[in-house]
């Protein structure tokens, strides 16, 4: 079993609608998530962490953890076509280092 | 804050000759940084992770002789590929970590490098 899973879609949603995105950990020791997202040609880019049970918000995104199930997700609200990208997860190993999943592809559909 | 460059951001040379890439964390002392690899539609590849005044750790099936890593200052890394093949052509992306800054594990990225061999 990879130590962070994730669907890699295509995800399509329309302009408006709220994207939900998945991810599954296998390291039940596991304290901290984070979710990245990267636009094609570009290099990933740090949207949300969470490392507490439930869920978090900024601003049109909420994280949700539930380290009983070993799954963290990501929400984006009013999705936006600008919102299009490829979202990874990524759990730490032991050795300050992140597993990455190989992440969603998200498409908005304006 | 957490800002992290890397230069060149794109690079277009021979085959046979080295390029260096450099990875730097503007505002943060980075204990540690990340050198990962990314070929056209598929997932990131760590390469190697580098501390501080110590030699890099490889991954699996990455010559240590051919990616070079030197990580002379807690603000700066360098990655040179040593005699490129077109086979190495990739965009190569840097991120930085240090503890402090936030959550543990945390990682900045750079915004990339783009190596083409021809």
């Amino acid at each position: 079993q990879k130590e962070v899973e994730q669907n890699s879609g295509p995800l399509s949603v329309p302009e408006g609608a709220i994207a939900s995105l998945n991810c599954t950990y296998s390291d039940r020791g596991s304290q901290s998530f984070f979710w990245y997202r990267q636009y094609s040609g570009k290099s990933p880019e740090l949207i949300m962490s969470i490392y507490s049970n439930g869920d978090k918000e900024d601003g049109r995104f909420t994280a949700q953890l539930n380290k009983a199930s070993q799954y963290v997700s990501l929400l984006i609200r009013d999705s936006q076509p600008s919102d299009s990208a490829t979202y990874l997860c990524a759990a730490p190993t032991g050795a300050n280092n992140l597993f990455f999943g190989t992440g969603t592809r998200l498409t908005v559909i304006p | 804050g957490a800002v992290v460059s890397q230069h060149p951001s794109w690079v277009i040379c021979k085959s046979g000759t080295s390029v260096k890439i450099e990875c730097r964390s503007l505002d943060f002392q980075a204990t540690t940084m990340f050198w990962y690899r990314q070929f056209p539609k598929q997932s990131l590849m760590l390469m190697a992770t580098s501390n501080e005044g110590s030699k890099a750790t490889y991954e699996q099936g990455v010559e240590k002789d051919k990616f070079l890593i030197n990580h002379a200052s807690l603000t700066l890394s360098t990655l040179t590929v040593t005699s490129a093949h077109p086979e190495d052509s990739s965009f190569y992306i840097c991120s930085a970590s240090a503890s402090g800054t936030g959550v543990n594990n945390e990682q900045f990225f750079g915004p990339g490098t783009r190596l083409t061999v021809l």
